[in-house]
């Protein structure tokens, strides 16, 4: 059975301070691991997706790493306006008949403290 | 381009009635996926539907269905409700599966 583990489950920073927030996986075969954000009332919102161990995308003040067991969200100076819940999934190889469906973590709740 | 639309916005049914929560995908997209988001927990996958056909199912008892129409909207229906189906209702649309899944702000479904 596929597993996702977001670490810590809350954050409070204050605006322009660094960190890291962690994903660990357990998957059959990883095809893509997925960062979405998700504001209070809304859907998650797409950030980025990583395929393969080593793979490393950008957005603004956030990066994405992914290794084979976990992933690393990094917020390089974050402002009051990254406040919200950041979501990591999976999704595998074979779901079983074809399904494309998402596993996810409970995610990380971040407060950025003006 | 108008993203994954979902209706209602919000829901209040009792024990034992019977739901139907709507989608249309973004325009393009042939794959529909369902999710429900319990206050505080990760969206748990319930279906997937590509192209009119349904691809998979999580973990949900047969009272969960759903359905796709030709023209790539989806319909996710829920029957003899428990007051344990409260939760946000997610839907998410994308091309193919090399594509990310884009959700939209979900249905709040409360059950009294």
């Amino acid at each position: 059975e596929d597993q996702v583990t977001q670490s810590p489950e809350a954050l409070r920073l204050q605006e322009g301070e660094s960190s890291s927030l962690n994903c660990s996986y357990t998957v059959s075969g990883l095809r893509g691991l997925f960062w979405y954000r998700q504001d209070p009332g809304k859907g998650p919102e797409f950030l980025f997706t990583l395929y393969s161990a080593g793979e490393e995308k950008e957005k603004e003040r956030l990066k994405a790493t992914l290794t084979k067991k976990e992933s690393f969200l990094h917020i390089t100076a974050p402002k009051p306006e990254d406040s919200a819940t950041y979501l990591c999934a999976v999704q595998a190889l074979d779901s079983g008949g074809g399904a494309d469906g998402l596993t996810f973590g409970k995610g990380t709740h971040l407060i950025i403290q003006p | 381009d108008a993203g994954v639309t979902q209706s209602p916005t919000h829901l209040i049914k009792t024990r034992g009635q019977h739901v139907t929560l709507r989608c249309s995908p973004i325009s393009g997209h042939k794959s529909v996926s369902w999710y429900q988001q319990v206050l505080g927990q990760g969206p748990q996958f319930i279906f997937q539907y590509y192209e009119k056909e349904e691809r998979g199912r999580g973990n949900f008892p047969d009272r969960f269905s759903a359905r796709q129409f030709p023209n790539y909207s989806s319909e996710l229906n829920v029957n003899a409700l428990l007051l344990g189906d409260s939760a946000l209702y997610l839907c998410a649309s994308s091309g193919n599966s090399n594509q990310p899944q884009h959700f939209g702000d979900g249905t709040r479904l409360s059950i009294l």
